[in-house]
């Protein structure tokens, strides 16, 4: 199984709403990523989970708030977005205790702020 | 041929013919590279890789060049086929130990038939 499972596939939420993005994988990767794409650009990094512990924010504001409850599942929960938030949100894992592995990326949740 | 300006880059190519996509990296200290192929409403598909003690790994129908000298990594793909056309994102991890990827700006593949 190579496959990072994302859901929902698309969420249309308002701009006062509390949602939720899931990422699942069963590869045993102890690395996981959320990544956000604007429409024609590259993914941007928000955050690096690795043993189930934050390793790196890239600066992401707090109304995105992630979590890994186990080192399958990746959480982003999102409160009070913005419209420009709308992207598409990519989650990816690896292996961690194997520096420079490729990185395995779901298909991805469409997100629309409204 | 090829385009850069202010939108998506673009390379356009006859179905059978050989492609070529250049990425310029930004950080010397990156040690590991990725290409990766990103289809329409879908995420990013490994394509190859390459460490930074290697110029040259060679995949199916894929070959991947480093010049770590000008910072430049290029993509070729032999006997390119409609099922090529995708953006092409090169990828650097710039994070050292942390395993940070950063991926290049991209470049809309598009094959001919």
């Amino acid at each position: 199984d190579t496959e990072v499972t994302q859901t929902p596939k698309h969420l249309v939420m308002g701009m006062t709403n509390k949602k939720s993005l899931k990422c699942e994988q069963h590869m045993g990767h102890r690395a996981m990523y959320w990544y956000k794409q604007k429409a024609k650009k590259p993914p941007e990094l928000m955050f690096v989970y690795s043993y189930e512990k934050l390793s790196i924010n890239e600066s992401v504001p707090s109304r995105f708030s992630p979590e890994c409850p186990n080192s399958s599942l990746l959480n982003l929960h999102l409160h009070a977005l913005q419209p420009e938030d709308s992207a598409l949100y990519l989650c990816a894992s690896s292996k961690r205790d194997s520096l420079n592995t490729e990185a395995f990326f779901g298909q991805g949740t469409r997100l629309t702020v409204v | 041929g090829e385009s850069v300006g202010l939108h998506l880059p673009t390379l356009s190519v006859q179905e059978g013919d050989n492609s070529i996509i250049n990425c310029a990296y930004s950080n010397s200290a990156s040690d590991y590279f990725i290409w990766y192929k990103q289809e329409s409403g879908k995420g990013p598909q490994f394509i190859i890789d390459i460490r930074s003690n290697m110029d040259k790994r060679q995949g199916q129908r894929v070959t991947v060049l480093l010049n770590k000298t000008v910072k430049h990594l290029s993509l070729q793909i032999a006997a390119t086929q409609p099922g090529d056309s995708a953006v092409y994102f090169c990828a650097e991890n710039s994070g050292g130990s942390n395993y940070k990827l950063t991926f290049g700006k991209g470049t809309l593949l598009t094959v001919n038939p």
